[in-house]
């Protein structure tokens, strides 16, 4: 299995733009897990899905912020509008369990101008 | 409010020793701890889980203790390597609620050779 894959790697984009990323799990696994990195606040959860179920959104930070998960193999994050705090590292990961470990994503950098 | 804490002073050490790093957390009952790593650029890695009733986990060099009593974790690398050097996070479940895994910042570790 090729693990989680995300896309973009890099997005530099001006205030006020919408932002799409993408996440591809691990064939087979019921969980996806969206996730944001920044060095004054570490590794954040911001929702989570369950065979495609939202479960668990309260880590999003605003209504800025949404995330859709239309079939098992495929996940998105949206930003819209974007502003330059929202820069950081955006991962996803998967799993085959809530409680098992967590297969991560490279991650998306995003540097909003 | 609920906090986990790692040292977030680079530890350094030198080739051959062992390396201990610390998580402490607060207001947490967790049913079980993991240990992440993650290297510049990439996304973390699972190295080990450890429940609520064990006391020690082994794999290969490396060994966590979990401490209900004292809120702590420890996370040992034996005989480490240059190669060890990496930031290491230890992350929080708790069975109640829907919440997902709950990460520290992490704590870096340096192994001069």
């Amino acid at each position: 299995d090729a693990g989680v894959i995300q896309s973009p790697r890099h997005e530099v984009t001006e205030m006020g733009q919408e932002v799409t990323l993408r996440c591809k799990p691990i064939s087979g696994h019921d969980y996806l897990f969206w996730y944001r990195q920044t060095m004054m606040r570490g590794l954040e959860l911001l929702i989570y899905f369950n065979n495609n179920v939202p479960i668990d959104d309260s880590g999003m930070p605003e209504d800025r912020f949404s995330a859709k998960m239309p079939n098992a193999s495929f996940s998105t994050l949206k930003i819209q509008p974007s502003e330059p705090r929202d820069s950081a590292v955006y991962f996803c990961a998967s799993s085959g369990r809530r409680t098992g470990e967590l297969f991560f994503g490279e991650g998306s950098r995003l540097t909003v101008l | 409010s609920q906090k986990i804490e790692q040292n977030s002073e680079a530890l350094n050490i030198q080739e051959g020793k062992t390396a201990t790093l610390t998580c402490n957390y607060t207001n947490y009952s967790p049913a079980y701890l993991q240990w992440y790593r993650q290297d510049p650029g990439r996304g973390p890695v699972f190295l080990l889980l450890i429940r609520e009733n064990e006391k020690e986990k082994r794999k290969e060099r490396l060994k966590v203790t979990f401490d209900t009593t004292l809120k702590q974790s420890l996370f040992h690398i034996t005989a480490s390597q240059p190669a060890d050097s990496a930031t290491y996070l230890c992350a929080l479940y708790m069975d109640t609620g829907r919440r997902a895994l709950t990460f520290g910042s992490g704590t870096r570790l340096q192994v001069q050779p």
